[in-house]
């Protein structure tokens, strides 16, 4: 098992230019999300999604968007980027929700915004 | 509103010293408590877990106490060794409006001398 996997691990964009980040897990889970983390920060929560078809806005949405047309791939896609978007972005994935769940997480993406 | 703290970093110690690094929270129900890892390079990966109170987590070589009385859930290592240098992440999982909420703490680094 891979895991989940993150690409790319590194890019730089120019402000307004869009990207996509991939996702995909190997795992079979139905719930999958994405996080930044900004220097000296906690994870914020971006999105989140509880199935193929079906996805929901966390803490920060403002800026991304995402899709998930199948159960293994949660894409994000930054339009118009801008230098607040700087930061690391993290997807995971987890069986469930509930009591005790933990959630397994990809390498990361590092994406700086000038 | 919940929450996760823990101790700033990084915490740089000998090889063979005691680890503990601080970790305190704030919950509005009754919490999933976790302690999370990250290698260079490398996603977050659980260390250890406590579903109720009294419960010990360990792993590793690892260990911590859910203290619901005084809200924490301290990480601690009798001996750490050169591969223990990572980050070390807290959280906690609360059921919140008929699903289940993910709080990070900001993370502490940990470098080990040898």
């Amino acid at each position: 098992n891979a895991g989940v996997t993150q690409t790319p691990k590194f890019r730089i964009l120019k402000i307004g230019q869009s990207m996509t980040l991939q996702c995909t897990q190997d795992m079979n889970h139905n719930y999958m999300y994405w996080y930044r983390q900004d220097p000296g920060m906690g994870l914020k929560l971006i999105y989140y999604s509880v199935g193929a078809g079906i996805t929901d806005k966390g803490e920060v949405p403002n800026g991304y968007n995402v899709s998930r047309s199948t159960t293994e791939d949660f894409p994000l896609r930054l339009e118009l980027a801008a230098p607040s978007q700087t930061s690391v972005y993290f997807c995971a994935s987890s069986y469930g929700r509930g009591r005790g769940i933990e959630q397994y997480f990809g390498p990361g993406t590092r994406l700086t915004v000038t | 509103g919940d929450s996760v703290t823990q101790m700033e970093g990084p915490v740089t110690l000998s090889e063979e010293a005691f680890l503990t690094i601080n970790c305190t929270y704030t919950a509005t129900g009754y919490p999933s408590l976790f302690w999370y890892v990250q290698y260079p390079g490398e996603g977050l990966q659980l260390l250890l877990k406590a579903t109720k109170a009294d419960d010990k987590g360990s792993n590793k070589g690892f260990e911590a106490t859910y203290r619901k009385e005084t809200t924490s859930f301290h990480l601690e290592k009798g001996s750490v060794q050169v591969s223990d240098s990572a980050v070390y992440f807290c959280a906690l999982s609360v059921s919140q409006g008929g699903t289940y909420k993910y709080i990070f703490g900001t993370g502490t680094r940990l470098k080990v001398l040898a």
